[in-house]
């Protein structure tokens, strides 16, 4: 299988904290995953890329110091919204894909409210 | 860089007929098209994909053709049944700079399958 798991699936947090979303591959090595942003009834915005062990390429537009991605190993992401506000409020996904491999696994997502 | 259009964004069909969703893209070099599934609030789902070594797919009731002259796929559901009911999105990858593999997403097609 490819399991993707994402944690936490809903968080809802004041103005000015920052939150963390841990993206998760429970039964594959991901060496690679994404960071999608979907607003509703729209389509998945890749917001970065991110390579175990090294830094993340972030698409245009997005902030990489507000946006914080991490992927320490082969089956962890962390993605921390720092000092959030109600503009980022959204649904974020991430995906995993293996070495060598185009298909992409999602996880469930974690949808953010910032108050 | 690779520009993926989507149509239609909505559709509604009864139960029992075909339904077709077509998507293009820009780049010619690219080779691999996806095909997800989401339902409302959850993740999204690889249905069917296909590579340009072949011109169609099909997977029990689902299929996908490609032309790769005309730069154009598409997704097709026969005998659609209510639980069909989503939004599918197509995918097709960037090829350019450090982004080679991502995925630029359609904006998605609504489903609807009426009993």
């Amino acid at each position: 299988g490819a399991v993707v798991s994402q944690h936490p699936s809903r968080v809802i947090c004041k103005s000015g904290t920052s939150v963390k979303i841990e993206c998760r591959s429970l039964d594959f090595q991901a060496t690679t995953m994404f960071w999608y942003r979907q607003f509703p009834k729209q389509s998945l915005m890749l917001m970065a890329t991110s390579n175990e062990g090294s830094k993340a390429t972030y698409e245009q537009g997005v902030e990489k110091d507000k946006f914080l991605i991490n992927h320490a190993s082969l089956t962890l992401s962390t993605l921390t919204v720092t000092s959030a506000h109600p503009e980022d409020s959204s649904f974020y996904i991430c995906s995993a894909r293996r070495l060598y491999q185009e298909t992409q696994y999602f996880g469930p997502g974690t949808r953010l409210l910032v108050l | 860089g690779e520009n993926v259009e989507q149509h239609p964004s909505t559709l509604s069909v009864q139960e029992g007929d075909s339904a077709v969703i077509k998507c293009t893209y820009s780049d010619s070099a690219s080779n691999y098209f996806p095909w997800y599934k989401q339902e409302l609030g959850k993740r999204p789902q690889l249905i069917i994909d296909i590579r340009s070594n072949v011109g169609e797919k099909k997977d029990q009731r689902i299929a996908v053709t490609l032309n790769k002259t005309a730069k154009h796929f598409s997704l097709h559901i026969t005998e659609t049944q209510p639980e069909d009911s989503a939004v599918y999105f197509c995918a097709a990858p960037m090829n350019y700079g450090g982004s080679q593999g991502n995925l630029i997403f359609g904006k998605g097609t609504k489903l609807s399958v009426k009993p």
